[in-house]
């Protein structure tokens, strides 16, 4: 049972880069969400998923893409990276909204 | 906008000691509250959900309280263990928004001390 699974655990990128995040669930849950953490800031909502074809902006939607092709997957892109974007990005799925959301172990990316 | 703060922001206690977190909401019309542990380098882990109509719920030596009218709940720690050292988290979810998404706190970073 693997639960959330994000890779990679680790990035390091180029101003102007970009790339995918990638997250996969095992648990055939419909939503999905992903999260950035920042010292002192706490946890933020990026973008979310309620089910395949359906995705929304959370609170700091700007820079990323999401799409949801499939209900196991939920790939986070960065178009254009910006050090401003350094971060630990964590994704997490649940069934239904009274349930408790499970959270991969996150991925520590950083922007030169 | 809800906004979830959560207070002490460090605590640091001897192994034994019973210790309460608090966590406080402004917007009254939540859906839910999760608490999380996050220990270091790793994801969070659901702790307690409490569902708005519910005052509480318990988890072995964890138990959490919700008082939604008054925007405030609390995690009782009984007989602290230096494995409980981690950071937690409360969240809440509605309140103007989406039932699925999370606001956060930013969390009580928690010593247990042998």
């Amino acid at each position: 049972n693997a639960g959330v699974t994000q890779t990679p655990k680790f990035q390091v990128l180029k101003t102007g880069q970009s790339m995918t995040l990638q997250c996969a669930q095992d648990m055939n849950h419909e939503y999905m969400s992903w999260y950035r953490q920042d010292p002192g800031m706490g946890l933020r909502l990026i973008h979310y998923s309620v089910g395949a074809g359906i995705t929304d902006q959370g609170e700091v939607p700007n820079g990323y893409n999401v799409s949801r092709s499939t209900t196991e997957d939920f790939p986070l892109r960065l178009l254009s990276a910006a050090p401003s974007q350094t971060s630990v990005y964590f994704c997490a799925s649940s069934r239904v909204t009274n349930q408790p959301q499970h959270f991969g172990d996150g991925t520590r990316l950083s922007i030169l | 906008k809800q906004e979830v703060t959560q207070i002490p922001a460090a605590l640091s206690v001897p192994e034994g000691e019973n210790l309460v977190l608090n966590c406080s909401f402004t917007d009254s019309a939540i859906y839910n509250l999760q608490w999380f542990r996050q220990d270091p380098g790793k994801g969070l882990t659901s702790l307690l959900l409490i569902q708005s109509s519910q005052r509480e719920q318990t988890s072995g030596r964890l138990n959490a309280s919700l008082d939604k009218s008054s925007g405030r709940s609390t995690l009782y720690i009984a007989a602290s263990q230096p494995g409980d050292s981690a950071t937690y988290l409360c969240a809440v979810s509605g309140g103007g928004g989406s039932n699925y998404k999370l606001t956060f706190g930013k969390g009580t970073l928690l010593t247990v001390n042998p």
